[in-house]
């Protein structure tokens, strides 16, 4: 069965350095999103992305926060400048249509020191 | 903005006995989620509710949505260690471009032997 794969599997990084988060949705699969999750507490939508642009975005999605999709498979996240709150699991999702459930990545653990 | 409460938030329970999750919203919400976590691991999809009186089964699980009451349950029958996990209700709505999950605080499920 197809899967959203999520690399790296565990991402440690000094606080204020910049992070890049990857991802690679089913391939025909054609809407995108980044969620998180602090430990031990709820799932968190980020970011919605379709057509080759954001479709939505939370209030944790603020300017330190973006996404790309640059060559038609990836979908990365990037932080600019990490900080320590924004340790945390980032899954990405991918689904064909409204209809569909939303598929999830095994995501990134990503620690800010 | 669509809100999801859970309850309980920490179930423990024998196996062999039958116990409920309840997943309350709080708006107008055109379809419902339910997602198993395993600790450390990625969102499951369990199942997928999209109408008034909606009703799926799967093995010893069974959910079930009453949009009227905002309410959708998950619902165990004979527990077996196996399905300890913890267990997320998502809503979502139809919105153009964007179809992001709302999740519920989860309920940690621990079955014992």
């Amino acid at each position: 069965e197809p899967e959203v794969t999520q690399t790296p599997s565990h991402q440690v990084t000094q606080m204020g350095q910049e992070v890049i988060l990857r991802c690679v949705p089913i391939s025909n699969h054609l809407y995108f999103y980044w969620y998180r999750q602090i430990l031990g507490q709820k799932v968190e939508f980020l970011v919605s992305f379709y057509n080759n642009e954001i479709s939505e975005k939370s209030e944790i999605f603020d300017d330190q926060f973006s996404v790309e999709r640059p060559d038609g498979s990836n979908f990365t996240l990037k932080i600019r400048s990490t900080k320590l709150e924004d340790s945390a699991m980032y899954f990405c999702a991918s689904s064909g249509n409204n209809n569909q459930p939303q598929h999830f990545g095994d995501g990134t653990r990503l620690s800010i020191l | 903005e669509l809100k999801v409460e859970q309850n309980p938030l920490f179930l423990s329970m024998q196996e062999g006995k039958n116990y409920t999750i309840y997943c309350n919203y709080s708006t107008t919400s055109d379809r419902l989620y339910w997602y198993r976590q395993d600790p450390g691991k990625s969102l499951e999809s369990l199942f997928v509710l999209l109408s008034n009186g909606a009703v799926k089964q799967e093995g010893r699980l069974m959910a079930s949505l009453d949009t009227k009451a905002r309410l959708s349950t998950l619902h165990i029958t004979a527990a077996v260690h196996d399905l300890s996990a913890t267990y997320f209700c998502a809503g979502g709505n139809y919105g153009g471009a964007t179809n992001k999950l709302i999740f519920g605080t989860g309920t940690l499920l621990a079955v014992q032997p």
